[in-house]
């Protein structure tokens, strides 16, 4: 596609479930960054991708958080055990390569709601 | 990890004045980057000055970069009810992740 698509572009769960975001970057784009933005807040770094590893995972908030981008371009993030302080929007951002301009290409989220 | 501030936290202003917002940051960058937000959406990339460069235009969009200071200045003239939005400095380096602060929100009046 032309630009970040992520999906679900909105989800609803109940505390404790299992959650997959998925974030399809720009073809060719090797840098995949996820962060989380909450109400009347900046995006807040989670993860990012060069290529398949993740180079800095430091913002993930705890081990209930994990982020897999197995063939370098498809992006997922999965929530265990939810928490109704996960309730946020989940932004994805790629980019051409780290260490380039840097510029990035946000997608335009998954807004998740833990009831 | 390099987080810009970005000030005001709020601008309200009428169409056709122009706005203007900072941004500081506290290591070297190797450039520097505008970002806006409509509500609900993604952010837009908008403008990168680089570490070099001292003053950048793109249409309206006039970015300058005090790199002694470690600030930058994003003036948006003749503003428009569409440039509401809330927007956010992104400094770079080398290490690879942008962060950001937590924007300022800009209201134009019609």
């Amino acid at each position: 596609g032309a630009g970040v698509s992520q999906t679900p572009s909105n989800k609803v769960t109940e505390k404790g479930k299992y959650v997959e975001l998925r974030c399809d970057p720009i073809s060719g784009h090797t840098a995949l960054y996820w962060y989380r933005q909450s109400l009347g807040q900046g995006p807040e770094f989670l993860i990012y991708f060069q290529g398949t590893g993740a180079a800095d995972d430091s913002g993930l908030p705890n081990d209930r958080f994990f982020a897999v981008r197995p063939e370098g371009s498809v992006s997922t993030l999965k929530i265990q055990r939810t928490e109704r302080g996960d309730s946020a929007v989940y932004l994805c951002a790629s980019s051409p390569g780290v260490g380039l301009t840097g510029e990035l290409f946000f997608g335009e989220g998954s807004r998740l709601t833990v009831l | 990890s390099q987080q810009g501030e970005e000030d005001p936290q709020a601008l309200s202003i009428q169409e056709g004045e122009n706005a203007t917002m900072n941004c500081s940051y506290k290591t070297s960058i190797n450039n520097l980057q505008w970002y806006r937000q409509n509500s609900g959406r993604g952010l837009v990339h908008l403008i990168l000055i680089r570490s070099n460069e001292r003053e950048k235009h793109s249409g309206r969009l006039r970015v300058t970069l005090d790199t002694s200071k470690k600030s930058s200045s994003l003036l948006i003239t003749a503003s428009r009810a569409a440039d509401t939005a809330s927007y956010f400095c992104a400094p770079n380096t080398n290490a690879g992740k942008s962060t950001f602060g937590d924007g300022t929100t800009l209201t134009v009046k019609p």
